[in-house]
């Protein structure tokens, strides 16, 4: 989830397990999401996007929900492996703009072998 | 280029001094976004430049802060009499248009200010 302070909140799987990541957005206008995954040292890497008018996408592995009642997104990684650890973070805009994403603070995910 | 390119990759300053963060989008690209991430943080929208629209500005956090992008092509983030408070990594991405596409990230820049 969305962290308050300056601490990531961290999320720790065993590998193979299912992950799910949430995040809580902050514009009831936002109709454009996005997840990103950020290796250490590394910028960031788009995972998957989703429009306002849909509460349901799939990738490869991933599946982004979206509920818009509530304001809240979550990531799910199916058969997580070690090569997911990194930090995830989800982005909003208005508009489907890509210009002004705001993003969320992140969450790591640490995958144990 | 292959993706987005940042320079320096590191770099250290003494405060007060002036630093440029450059950055070489993906070719053909014609939308490009700086963005801020301290430390454990989230990313901070910075500017935007769009072909030759005029840049979106709004994040840019003090009047210290500017950036300049030469058409389509490279960019630089310039910061005056640096502060502390500008330690942080500056991220570059780049983009195929503005709206609806994939924006690529660079590496960042990482800046320490002492």
């Amino acid at each position: 989830g969305e962290s308050v302070g300056l601490h990531l909140p961290t999320l720790s799987v065993q590998e193979g397990d299912n992950s799910i990541i949430n995040c809580a957005y902050s514009n009831s206008a936002s109709d454009y999401f996005i997840w990103y995954k950020q290796e250490s040292g590394k910028g960031p890497q788009f995972i998957i996007d989703i429009r306002s008018n849909m509460d349901k996408r799939q990738g490869q592995r991933v599946t982004v929900l979206l509920n818009k009642t509530v304001k809240h997104l979550s990531l799910q990684i199916a058969a997580t492996q070690p090569g997911d650890s990194a930090v995830y973070f989800c982005a909003e805009s208005i508009g489907g703009s890509q210009g002004n994403l705001i993003f969320g603070k992140g969450t790591k995910l640490s995958v144990k072998p | 280029g292959a993706g987005v390119s940042q320079s320096p990759s590191n770099k250290v300053t003494e405060k007060g001094k002036d630093v440029e963060l450059r950055c070489d989008p993906i070719s053909g690209h014609t939308a490009l976004y700086w963005y801020r991430q301290r430390l454990g943080q989230g990313l901070e929208f910075l500017i935007y430049f769009q072909g030759n629209s005029a840049p979106d500005k709004s994040g840019l956090p003090s009047d210290r802060f500017s950036a300049e992008r030469t058409g389509e092509s490279v960019s630089t983030l310039t910061i005056q009499r640096t502060q502390q408070e500008d330690s942080a990594v500056y991220l570059c991405a780049s983009s195929l248009v503005w709206s609806g596409n994939t924006i690529y990230f660079g590496e960042g820049s990482w800046l320490t200010v002492v």
